[in-house]
C-alpha cells in the first residue's frame, strides 16, 4: 500500500529564506514521487518527480527534492522564497502511474 | 501547452439531483482519471478508465458514480443522486499511458450540493 504524511500544514517564511517542505512516503514497491503545486482556484501543476533516476531531483521555479530511501523521505527545498511561491504544496506517490497517493498538503505562506 | 480543460469550475446543484461533471482530455492522450478533494482533506483517487472501460476505481466510486467517454474528445463523471458529501472539488487528469509522461491534471470543478 502506498501512503504520504506531509509534516506542517501550514509553513511560513520570509522572502529570501529557505523553503523546507517535509514528506515522508510509505510504499511496499520501489516509489515514484511527485511533488505538484495548487494555486488558489487552480488545477494541480507539476512541480517535480522522482522516478528512479537521480536521487537529487530539480524542477521548475527553482524547487529540487532529495530522494533518501533510508529515510523514506522526498522533502522539497527551494533556497530563497518569492512572494510568488505562496500556494499549496503537495506530495504524491504512485507504484504504476495509473493512480497518485497524495499528502494531506503544505500551505506555504511567503511574508514580506 | 496542451491542459486538461473541466467545465463547469463551479456548480451548485441541489441534494438528490443528477450532476455531469465534464472534462476535455489532451488529444493524445489514452487514459483518463477522476480525483477528487474534500474541502480540508486529501487529494483521493476515484477512477481510471482506459480503451472505453474502468481500469481500477476506488472504494469511493460506488452505483452512484459513472464514468464515460461520449466521443473522442470528452470525458465525464457522472453523479446520479448528490448527497451534501460529494461536495468537493473534483479532478480530471489524463496521460499519454501508463509512464511518467504527460500525466496532466485540470483545474478542477468545484460542486456544491445544498
Amino acid at each position: 500500500a502506498q501512503s504520504v504524511t506531509q509534516l506542517g500544514s501550514h509553513v511560513s517564511v520570509s522572502e529570501g529564506a529557505l523553503v523546507l517542505l517535509r514528506c515522508n512516503y510509505s510504499s511496499s514497491v520501489p516509489p515514484y514521487l511527485f511533488w505538484y503545486v495548487q494555486y488558489p482556484n487552480q488545477g494541480l501543476q507539476l512541480l517535480l518527480k522522482y522516478t528512479s533516476a537521480a536521487t537529487l531531483v530539480k524542477g521548475i521555479n527553482g524547487f529540487e527534492a532529495e530522494f533518501k530511501k533510508s529515510e523514506t523521505s522526498f522533502h522539497l527545498t527551494k533556497p530563497s522564497a518569492h512572494m510568488s511561491d505562496a500556494a499549496e504544496y503537495f506530495c504524491a506517490v504512485s507504484d504504476n502511474f495509473n493512480k497518485f497517493y497524495f499528502g494531506s498538503g503544505t500551505k506555504l505562506n511567503v511574508k514580506p | 501547452e496542451p491542459e486538461v480543460t473541466q467545465t463547469p469550475s463551479h456548480q451548485v446543484t441541489q441534494m438528490g439531483q443528477e450532476v455531469i461533471l465534464r472534462c476535455v482530455p489532451i488529444s493524445n492522450h489514452l487514459y483518463f482519471y477522476w480525483y477528487r478533494q474534500i474541502l480540508g482533506q486529501k487529494v483521493e483517487f476515484l477512477v481510471s478508465f482506459y480503451n472505453n472501460e474502468i481500469s481500477e476505481k476506488s472504494e469511493i466510486f460506488d452505483d452512484q458514480f459513472s464514468v464515460e467517454r461520449p466521443d473522442g474528445s470528452n470525458f465525464t463523471l457522472k453523479i446520479r443522486s448528490t448527497k451534501l458529501e460529494d461536495s468537493a472539488m473534483y479532478f480530471c487528469a489524463s496521460s499519454v499511458g501508463q509512464g511518467s509522461y504527460g500525466y496532466t491534471f485540470g483545474s478542477g470543478t468545484r460542486l456544491t450540493v445544498v
